[in-house]
């Protein structure tokens, strides 16, 4: 069976620090991955999307980067935070049609 | 651009009833999936259809393309079924984009 995790469950920090947040999936190859974000009552939006190693697309410019150094790694990262950056954070995976999602990463900055 | 109208915001059943959830599309989508919020916050996929109708126990969802909508209808309502639902949908423009409806929050009561 496939499993997905995200690290860390949760993070403070300051606005202007770097931010690394990572997602494993375990028992797929090649998966298509994806990063999503929730600000605190809004809407979940698509951040970016990889269908294979070394590859990335962005979706929405929110002053962050993605790296998939791996099959089954995918990292989301930022060198200054922001207060905007503040939310939940959904790393997904999917074989090509049907999207599961990880637990999430609570972040505030503060 | 492509967005994804999802009715009603909140909605209140009473246990044995049943009613529908619907999401609008303002451009032809490609597929869609409905999710379920867990406590945690993230999201545990109900279904995923790329045409026509799906069933799944008190759940059954449909798919229209062309006229750009999808629903999930609830029936004989539990109340183990409170909480937020949301769709998803596939752009047709290609690639891997994914839009999401901004939720519908359901409280299902004695």
């Amino acid at each position: 069976a496939q499993t997905i995790h995200q690290w860390p469950v949760a993070e403070i920090k300051a606005v202007g620090s770097p931010l690394s947040l990572g997602c494993t999936i375990k028992g797929k190859s090649s998966p298509n991955l994806y990063w999503y974000w929730q600000a605190t009552g809004g809407t979940l939006q698509q951040l970016f999307y990889s269908i294979t190693v070394g590859q990335v697309e962005s979706v929405v410019q929110l002053n962050l980067s993605a790296s998939r150094p791996k099959d089954d790694q995918f990292i989301l990262s930022t060198e200054k935070l922001l207060l905007s950056h503040s939310g939940f954070y959904l790393c997904a995976w999917s074989p090509g049609d049907t999207q599961y999602f990880g637990p999430g990463t609570r972040l505030l900055v503060l | 651009g492509d967005q994804v109208e999802q009715s009603p915001s909140a909605l209140s059943l009473h246990e044995g009833t049943g009613s529908a959830l619907r999401c609008n599309f303002t451009t032809t989508m490609r597929a869609v999936q409905w999710f379920r919020k867990n406590s945690r916050g993230s999201l545990i996929n109900l279904f995923y259809l790329a045409s026509g109708t799906k069933e799944n126990g008190r759940l059954k969802s449909a798919f229209d393309s062309k006229e750009r909508y999808s629903t999930l209808h609830i029936r004989d309502a539990q109340l183990e079924d409170s909480g937020t639902y949301f769709c998803a949908a596939e752009s047709g423009t290609g690639g891997y984009k994914v839009v999401f409806g901004s939720g519908t929050r359901l409280l299902v009561s004695p």
